[in-house]
């Protein structure tokens, strides 16, 4: 069975600095990889994803993530976070075809001026 | 133009109420999903149909039950609220197998 972590619950930046959210994922196979952004009171938004061919991808909002087979992850990076970054993240993992997606626990990200 | 809606956002009730969501998509998706996100945040997929027909089914009490009349919706019922069940539900929809998922705003449902 396919399985998402998230090790940072929290993490606190500064408005500025770079960003770098870890995610390891267990699957068999090539998975599909994805972020999720979701803000207070608000559904989950795609910012990149994953599914064959070049292992950095660029998302929305300035985001990119590595898929990096060897080690299991899928990295989300921003250069310099926006105070309106703030929010929480999630990895998810797939199987392709209608197989269900399994979700991360998530990550809060708080921005401080 | 929302493209997944649901309704209502908030749902307030008393334990032991029948109550149901429902979801709307206009992407033209033939896969729509229902998850239960808890006060931690944690996702969890519940059911999942594609062209009407259920094809995901997690260990979900049978007091919550599915029905997609067409593929662009799909509404969720619920027997017997407990409290247990207070939580945010999330409407999603995708194409085809590419698992790209879309989400609702979500439901807040409070059992009292």
């Amino acid at each position: 069975a396919q399985s998402v972590t998230q090790p940072d619950i929290h993490i606190t930046v500064s408005e500025g600095a770079s960003l770098e959210l870890r995610c390891n994922y267990s699957y068999g196979a090539t998975p599909y990889l994805f972020w999720y952004v979701q803000s207070p009171g608000q559904g989950l938004q795609l910012l990149l994803k994953y599914f064959s061919g070049d292992t950095l991808v660029q998302g929305i909002k300035g985001f990119e993530a590595e898929f990096k087979r060897s080690q299991s992850s899928f990295n989300l990076r921003k250069p310099s976070v926006h105070w309106s970054d703030a929010a929480e993240y999630f990895c998810a993992v797939g199987a392709g075809g209608y197989q269900k997606v399994t979700f991360g626990t998530g990550t809060k990200l708080q921005v401080i001026p | 133009d929302t493209a997944v809606s649901q309704t209502p956002k908030y749902l307030v009730t008393q334990m032991g109420n029948d109550k149901s969501i429902k979801c709307e998509q206009n992407l033209g998706h033939d896969t729509m999903y229902w998850y239960k996100q808890d006060s931690k945040k944690f996702l969890k997929i519940m059911f999942s149909y594609n062209n009407k027909e259920l094809i995901i089914n997690e260990t979900v009490p049978n007091r919550f039950s599915p029905k997609s009349p067409d593929k662009a919706h799909l509404n969720l019922h619920i027997n017997s609220l407990e409290l247990g069940d207070s939580a945010v539900y999330f409407c999603a929809s995708s194409r085809g197998d590419h698992n790209e998922q879309f989400f609702g705003p979500g439901t807040r449902l409070t059992v009292l």
